[in-house]
Order: structure tokens, then sequence, then C-alpha cells
């Protein structure tokens, strides 16, 4: 079964306009941490935002936010006052760590254009 | 700050040859991962070394692969022999124990004709 979901393969968003990246995961662990990545058309993976399990608010870093909602074990990204530059592929991803383990699992990703 | 650095940026070989990808982490990280990404299979963890030594290879596909770490600053991932579904983009990240982030570096993208 996939651990993480990303339903959305592509997604359009006017400039300056805010736009919601869904993200749904699957684990039975009580602590694990959520991330996302942006895939820009050069390559990289840069690491944008991360949400612990046990964090009571949820994450922000400038533009992004992260919607956590574990009942719902959905964490979805929300980038406020999209740019031009923000036109990428993104990943959620996801480590669970009562096992130790410090590998990430991502999900398939969803390739963001920004229109002018 | 240097960030994760790849070598080879791009490599194309022939089936059968040997292909050696190398990998020198941000300084004073602890963990090096080695992460493949392909269309089909999306990104998926190959090998991942904490102070050095493999901590867990699940993701190695087959003993045609191989990934050491002989010092902190120093990993490669070698495929002897090549074969064409090894054509791939090879990712190293690199991170801190008592951080949680991955950092990736620019990726080696991998084309075996």
């Amino acid at each position: 079964a996939q651990k993480i979901t990303q339903t959305q393969p592509g997604m359009f968003v006017q400039e300056k306009e805010a736009v919601t990246l869904d993200c749904t995961y699957d684990t039975s662990d009580q602590s694990y941490g959520l991330f996302w990545y942006k895939q820009p058309s050069s390559g990289e993976m840069i690491f944008l935002i991360y949400q612990g399990s046990y964090d009571e608010q949820n994450a922000t870093e400038g533009r992004y936010s992260l919607n956590f909602q574990k009942a719902r074990k959905s964490a979805n990204l929300v980038i406020s006052a999209s740019q031009l530059g923000d036109s990428a592929m993104y990943f959620c991803a996801m480590r669970e760590a009562s096992t130790g383990r410090r590998a990430l699992t991502f999900g398939s990703g969803t390739r963001l254009q920004v229109q002018p | 700050d240097a960030g994760v650095i790849q070598s080879p940026r791009h490599e194309v070989t022939e089936m059968g040859q040997e292909v050696t990808l190398r990998c020198k982490p941000i300084s004073g990280h602890d963990y090096l991962f080695w992460y493949r990404q392909t269309m089909m299979r999306g990104l998926e963890l190959l090998i991942y070394f904490n102070n050095n030594v493999p901590i867990d290879d699940s993701g190695m596909p087959e003993d045609r692969f191989s990934a050491k770490m002989p010092n902190a600053s120093f990993s490669t991932l070698k495929i002897q022999p090549s074969e064409p579904r090894d054509s791939a983009v090879y990712f190293c990240a690199s991170s801190l124990g008592r951080t949680v982030a991955q950092y990736f570096g620019p990726g080696t993208r991998l084309t075996v004709t």
C-alpha cells in the first residue's frame, strides 16, 4: 500500500493567488515526520518545510505553510501569494521515527504551474 | 556553505560498463543517503549510512549495485555491470543527526545505452 499519496498530478494557479497541494499518508507509527520538497526543472531537490507528528501547531516557513490534520492523516502544503518561480514539482515525504529508520518515503509528486 | 556535491552531473555509458557516482556530503553531517528517481518508480531510497557505516541497504536493487563511504566526506555508488534499466537520476543527500531535514545534491543523470 502506498504510504504517501499525492492525488493531484498537476495544478495550475494564477500568480499572487494561494494554492494548496494535497498529501495524505498512511502509518501506524505514533511518531513520524512529514516533509515537503520542491524540484524545479533544473532537477535539484529543495527542502521546504517539516512537520512532526507531535507538533501542536502547523509549520510555517515564509510563504509555505503545512496544513496538518492528524486525524485525517493529511499534510497539505499551502503556498501563499504564488510566484512564477514556484512552478515546479512538489513532493510530500514521510519518515517514520519509531523504527529509528532515517529514510524518507516520497509521494509521486504534484506539478505546479504558476500562470502570469 | 557548500551544499552536497555530486559528480559527475551527467553520465552516458554503454550497457555492461562500470559506473561510479560520487558524493561529498555537507561538512559535519553524519547521515548520507543515496536515492534514485525514475518516472516509473519515483524517488526511492537505495542505501543510507550513519557515521560511514551502512545502516539500511534494503533498497539496493541487486548485487550489481554497491556503495561505500570510506570517510565522512566521501561516498561512492557503483554499478557493475550497468544495464539500460539503471538509467535514472541518482541523488545523494545528507543530514545532521539531531536535525530532521535531508539536504540533496544536484543529482547525477545516468543514461545507459
